[in-house]
């Protein structure tokens, strides 16, 4: 259980093109998402809180603008990347949080690759 | 703001030998997790904390929750060749207020098994 679908798995896009990642929790609902960006051999720095039905959260640093998140159901959660461009590249994850299990470890994707070219 | 500094950041062993990690905090926090992740793919979930002091396995994997809450070693015995990953701990912060269900990463240590 507590599966966590992250697509697409990997994305090249052209600098300027707008890249939408979906990220899904298969056999449960969650109202909070989280979005992580995390470079090579680095740590997952997160990005945002998804929330159902409201604002995401960012944090300190990171564009609302460039990346865009909607979470219109229990189920799924989306990350745009708008106006892409070479230092956008990285990997982008999410993690979901089901609802009504507060202190319940986070499930996460498998990772978005993006290659801005 | 918080920071969790995991040590080792790095360690090449030999098939058999066992391995120790460890994560610090300036904060306290209400859960600590330990994580695998393999290239490529997102952390896998090793074990989880809940309260001062738990002393958890979960087949040769041993982790502890430290009893100041800011605090967790993780202990992997008689590795094996496909331990080989980087290893991350995470702070969990409780229910209420902005910040729970966030986590907080450690630098994370990349492990090497030699056959």
């Amino acid at each position: 259980g507590a599966v966590v679908s992250q697509h697409p798995s990997r994305v090249i896009c052209k600098s300027g093109t707008s890249v939408k990642i979906e990220c899904r929790s298969l056999d449960f609902q969650a109202t909070t998402m989280f979005w992580y960006r995390q470079f090579p051999k680095k740590s997952l720095m997160l990005m945002a809180t998804s929330n159902e039905g409201s604002k995401a959260t960012y944090e300190q640093g990171v564009e609302k603008d460039k990346f865009l998140i909607n979470h219109a159901s229990l189920t799924l959660s989306t990350l745009t990347v708008t106006s892409a461009h070479p230092e956008d590249s990285s990997f982008y994850i999410c993690s979901a949080m089901q609802v009504g299990q507060y202190n319940s470890p986070l499930h996460f994707g498998n990772g978005t690759r993006l290659t801005v070219t | 703001g918080q920071q969790l500094n995991q040590s080792p950041q790095s360690m090449f062993i030999q098939e058999g030998e066992d391995v120790s990690m460890n994560c610090t905090s300036s904060s306290i926090f209400n859960t600590w997790l330990w994580y695998k992740q393999d290239p490529g793919e997102g952390p896998v979930l090793l074990i989880a904390l809940y309260k001062a002091g738990e002393l958890t396995s979960n087949g040769r994997l041993t982790a502890q929750f430290g009893i100041t809450r800011k605090d967790s070693f993780l202990n992997i015995s008689a590795s094996i060749p496909s331990d080989v990953g980087i290893y991350f701990c995470a702070g969990q912060m409780g229910a209420g207020g902005t910040s729970y269900g966030k986590l907080t990463f450690g630098q994370g240590t990349i492990l090497t098994v030699h056959p």
